[in-house]
Order: C-alpha cells, then structure tokens, then sequence
C-alpha cells in the first residue's frame, strides 16, 4: 500500500520561503507524477504542481514564479519550496500521487499538512 | 483556465435520501472528470474517475455521468458516512481545478 507523509515547518514568516517534504513509502517513486495541492482553511484545493521522478515539472500559471518542485529516487521524496510567503499562502498542504496516462486522478494522498504564514 | 463551477455549495439531507450534485466545466473536457470526497480534517479520497468509473473500494451507491461540460455525481441512498464535502476535478489540461465543493449536511 502507497504512503505519503508530508514533513516540514508548520510556521513561516513571510516573505520567506516555505519548504515541503513528502517521503513516498510502500512503492517506488518512478512511473507517476507527485504533485503538491493545497487548500486555505475552509476553501477549495488548488494545484500547485507535479514532477515525474526523471525532473520534469509542471506548475499552476498562478504560482509559477514563486514555486520549486524538485524530487530526490534516491530517498523516495520529493520536495516543494515556495519562495515571498505572505498570509495569503496560509493553507493545508497535501502531497499526492498521480497518473501518467489515461485516466488521470490523485489516487494516494498524504495526510495533509497545515502551514500558517505569520510573524 | 478551466473553471470548474459546483452546484449547491451546500445541501442538506437526509440518511436514504438520494442526493445529486452538479459541475460544470467553463470549456468542454470530454470526460476528464473526477470527483473527490473529503471529511473534516482528511485528505480528499477519490471516488469516481474518467467521469463515471467507481474507484476500486467506493460503495456502488455512488455514480457519475456526463461529458462535455455537465456532469453529475449521484449517491444513490445517502448513509451516514457519506456526509462530506464533494470536489469536482478536472484533468483536461494543466493547470488542474477543482470545484468550489458541495458540503453534504445532515437535515
């Protein structure tokens, strides 16, 4: 069975960057995209962006400037950093797991991780 | 962008009832088309996936249907467990939207 396990500081203060980890288990990290998703207290998710396990990436339009996804096979993780935080990127962030072909869904989530932006 | 617009936001209902939530997507996305269920504190679990496939383990109360821009996600006789907010999804193109969500509340 596939996990994914978010890690990272839960308070940052803004204009920092915010830094992510999700370490894959139960399954190897080659063969699908992983993808970061977030979602603000009591509103919808938005996509972030995903990376294949050889570095290849695809990022929301709406973030694009601020955001780094990159991938570790090696330890089985992939990473999100999100650079000029400010209240506004105060969310729960979810790492996920998603296809590469036809039909594409998030099947294996992470549990979830709350990062509050504030000084 | 494709926007992805839910209809309700919310509703209530009662257990056996047979609920239906709507989405409708601002472009045509044939049957790129998923749909989520996410409980407080949870991450979202997905349901239905091209539009009318159940996943492997989802209670066969639930159904999709549609293509193009309208598309449905039924439960059939609504249980307890079911009360959950429900998030439309589409995988057509990049960048990927969601929904606003359904919450599903107990009458």
């Amino acid at each position: 069975q596939v996990q994914l396990q978010e890690s990272g500081p839960g308070l940052v203060k803004p204009s920092e960057t915010l830094s992510l980890t999700c370490t894959v288990s139960g399954g190897s990290i080659s063969s699908y995209y992983w993808s970061w998703i977030r979602q603000p207290p009591g509103k919808a998710l938005e996509w972030i962006g995903y990376i294949y396990y050889n570095g290849n990436t695809n990022y929301n339009p709406s973030l694009k400037s601020r955001v780094t996804i990159s991938v570790d096979t090696s330890k089985n993780q992939f990473s999100l950093r999100l650079s000029s935080v400010t209240a506004a990127d105060t969310a729960v962030y979810y790492c996920a797991r998603y296809s590469v072909s036809y039909p594409y869904y998030f099947d294996y989530w992470g549990q979830g991780t709350l990062v509050t932006v504030s000084s | 962008d494709i926007q992805m617009t839910q209809s309700p936001s919310s509703l209530s209902a009662s257990v056996g009832d047979r609920v239906t939530i709507t989405c409708r997507a601002s472009q045509s996305i044939s049957t790129y088309l998923n749909w989520y269920q996410q409980k407080p504190g949870k991450a979202p679990n997905l349901l239905i996936y091209a539009a009318s496939s159940l996943q492997s383990g989802v209670p066969s109360r639930f159904s999709g249907s549609g293509s193009g821009t309208d598309f449905t996600l039924t439960i059939s006789s609504l249980q307890p467990e079911d009360f959950a907010t429900y998030y439309c999804q589409h995988t057509y193109n990049t960048p990927l939207t969601f929904g606003g969500g359904t919450k599903v509340e107990i009458k």
